[in-house]
């Protein structure tokens, strides 16, 4: 069946780094954009990063850019966050999702599947 | 901060309709972007409920219903049930922002 499933969370402290992977079955990866979307504890949804199906284009929510690299290896199909300068407020549970509809312009389209997410805790 | 806004709670007793909104701008929903609904169960991961404003996925009951009209949407949910009581966001895209945006989500309560 189609899934995914988030690794590398951990507790950090503030200004370091962390990489989060998100490992996909089921489904033809290459063929459809990903995103990674947060949850702060008893907080909302916020969408973080988003990447083509072919690694060509990289989106990012103004909270995140410059510090965080979304990036996709097609061959291994995994999708990946490097989050650097980590913050107290970058404390979530990540998830990783897949866009519903493959198309070389998908930002129309909602995300079908979510993994079950990563906690990251930043924290002295 | 989200730029799609819901009420914070909705409740009805079991079999009643409730309705949700999520209220935008010309920038997101009134741009013409589609939305989405997604439900969020106590302890786990957000499940798309509806697509393009009004579809649903498979396995989805067709008590779950969506419209969108001019800068909002709305959820409806008929003969609610128990296990309805969760977590609903709405999502769309906002060209000023370049970027995805999430309704600030309602909790469900079945009383």
């Amino acid at each position: 069946q189609v899934q995914l499933v988030e690794s590398g969370g951990g507790v950090v402290q503030p200004g370091r780094s962390l990489r989060l992977s998100c490992a996909s079955s089921g489904f033809t990866f290459s063929s459809y954009g990903m995103r990674w979307v947060r949850q702060a504890p008893s907080k909302g949804l916020e969408w973080v990063a988003a990447i083509s199906y072919d690694g060509s284009n990289e989106y990012y929510a103004d909270s995140v850019k410059g510090r965080f690299t979304i990036s996709r290896d097609n061959s291994k199909i995994t999708l990946y966050l490097q989050m650097n300068s980590l913050r107290t407020e970058d404390t979530a549970v990540y998830y990783c999702t897949k866009v519903r509809s493959p198309a070389a312009i998908d930002y129309h389209y909602g995300m079908d599947v979510w993994g079950q997410g990563t906690t990251v805790t930043v924290s002295s | 901060q989200s730029v799609l806004t819901q009420p914070p709670s909705v409740s009805g007793a079991p079999g009643q309709r409730v309705t949700i909104s999520c209220t935008g701008s010309s920038s997101n929903i009134g741009a013409g972007y589609d939305v989405h609904w997604y439900q969020q169960l106590p302890g786990t991961a957000p499940k798309l409920l509806i697509y393009d404003n009004n579809n649903r996925p498979s396995g989805v009951p067709d008590r779950f219903s969506g419209s969108k009209s001019g800068t909002s949407a709305s959820l409806a949910i008929t003969g609610l049930l128990a296990e309805d009581e969760a977590d609903y966001y709405c999502q769309s895209y906002d060209s000023s922002l370049s970027g995805y945006v999430f309704g600030t989500g309602t909790k469900v309560t079945v009383l």
